[in-house]
């Protein structure tokens, strides 16, 4: 089964400050994919960042590049230049190729103070 | 990235009464969307795979009687809570599959979710 592990209590960041959400996960499925969600506090899901496990390059979407470390297990993202709008839960999530159901973490707490 | 809108954003209703929830993909087609549940300071739990065409796939617990889902269209889904009752007091939230993004692990887009309260 899935298992994805967030840990770290609620942080808060310094406006324009970088900050690192981490994220490991659990498989043995060698194909797999790792995504970032970010929910504000009015609900939606916003899609942030993709890797996929046979990227070998760290993914970036503006702001956000994930760190990833697959024989760690680990894809931590990065939030550069925090804004005061970036203030939100955070998730990782995963999902087998194939299958597409997505396995969420119980997300990160982010609050940018300025 | 891909429009996905939920519908209604928040609904009331008596104990005992049915509620719909609708889910539509706008600018792409979705053969595939999701529901999930999710309690207040808690992550999402995938209720149902809604599949266009064919049944759902209920995940384990979740009770396929109690939430029907249909997925008549490539760009609508619909959760219907019957016979609601207070503890089916949620958020819930769908999310449809887009395809096009097949090199990017098929992203799933999320709606704007559902706050349900059964007095």
């Amino acid at each position: 089964a899935q298992k994805i592990t967030q840990t770290q209590p609620g942080m808060f960041v310094q406006e324009k400050e970088a900050v690192t959400l981490d994220c490991t996960y659990d498989t043995s499925d060698p194909s797999y994919g790792l995504f970032w969600y970010k929910q504000p506090s009015s609900g939606e899901m916003i899609f942030l960042i993709y890797q996929g496990s046979y990227d070998q390059q760290n993914a970036t979407e503006g702001r956000y590049s994930l760190n990833f470390q697959k024989a760690r297990k680990s894809a931590n993202l990065v939030i550069s230049a925090s804004q005061l709008g970036d203030s939100a839960m955070y998730f990782c999530a995963m999902s087998y190729y194939g299958n597409n159901r997505l396995a969420f973490g119980k997300g990160n707490q982010v609050v940018v103070i300025p | 990235g891909a429009v996905v809108s939920q519908h209604p954003s928040w609904v009331i209703c008596k104990s005992g009464t049915s509620v719909k929830i609708e889910c539509r993909s706008l600018d792409f087609q979705a053969t595939t969307m999701f529901w999930y549940r999710q309690f207040p300071k808690q992550s999402l739990m995938l209720m149902a795979t809604s599949n266009e065409g064919s049944k759902a796939t209920y995940e384990q617990g979740v009770e396929k009687d109690k939430f029907l889902i249909n997925h008549a269209s490539l760009t609508l889904s619909t959760l219907t809570v019957t016979s609601a009752h207070p503890e089916d007091s949620s958020f819930y939230i769908c999310s449809a599959r887009d395809l096009r993004t097949s090199g990017r692990g098929n992203i799933q887009y999320f709606g704007a979710g559902t706050r349900l309260s059964v007095l």
